[in-house]
């Protein structure tokens, strides 16, 4: 069974203060690795899809990565609009994607 | 403009009275899905479509239909609704979902069965 799980759950930043936020995954034939921000009360918005191990993709102060068994999303001088839910899902064997809870990120001014 | 529409966007109903969430996209993706999704759950696959009269179950299929008659529609229809089907639901689309594909979501709707 296809298995993702996020840490931390919530995370505080002050604004600048870069860090990372982890997706762990256990797959049976990975066919895309997701990565979604998702503002309260607001559907999911498409960030990344990452393939293969060592693939990294960038988009303005987000930079995601992906290694056999886990997945980084990592926020370089976040302001506070990068705060939001921050979501990884996997589609693997089946057609299902499957979900992490998410990260909840607060970036403090 | 590219987007998944969802209607009604709140909805507040009684036990066991037929309902029916609407959605529509115009990006003419083959592929639709509906999702529920609850604190501590996280997102949950309901149903999915494939392409046009090509539907199949999800994660968590119990008490809801689909139906897919024409490409940009994939509806939601709960024949009878129970409290534990209040939650927040999701639409979806993606060109295809083989080999991955980024899914565009609608704004949600919010159900509260009493």
């Amino acid at each position: 069974e296809d298995q993702v799980t996020q840490s931390p759950e919530a995370l505080r930043l002050q604004e600048g203060e870069s860090s990372s936020l982890n997706c762990s995954y256990t797959v049976s034939g990975l066919r895309g690795l997701f990565w979604y921000r998702q503002d309260p009360g607001k559907g999911p918005e498409f960030l990344f899809t990452l393939y293969s191990a060592g693939e990294e993709k960038e988009k303005e102060r987000l930079k995601a990565t992906l290694t056999k068994k886990e997945s980084f999303l990592h926020i370089t001088a976040p302001k506070p609009e990068d705060s939001a839910t921050y979501l990884c899902a996997l589609s693997g064997g089946s057609y299902i994607p499957t979900f992490g809870r998410g990260t909840s990120l607060i970036v403090h001014p | 403009e590219a987007q998944v529409t969802q209607n009604p966007r709140y909805l507040i109903t009684v036990t066991g009275k037929k309902l029916t969430v609407t959605c529509s996209q115009n990006m003419n993706h083959e592929y639709m899905s509906w999702y529920r999704q609850d604190p501590g759950l996280g997102l949950r696959q309901i149903y999915y479509s494939m392409n046009v009269e090509a539907t199949d179950k999800g994660d968590v299929p119990e008490g809801y239909k689909v139906s897919r008659k024409e490409k940009r529609n994939f509806p939601l229809i709960l024949e009878s609704p129970s409290p534990n089907q209040t939650s927040l639901y999701f639409c979806a689309s993606s060109l295809s979902l083989t080999g991955g594909g980024e899914q565009f979501f609608g704004p949600g709707t919010r159900l509260t069965v009493l």
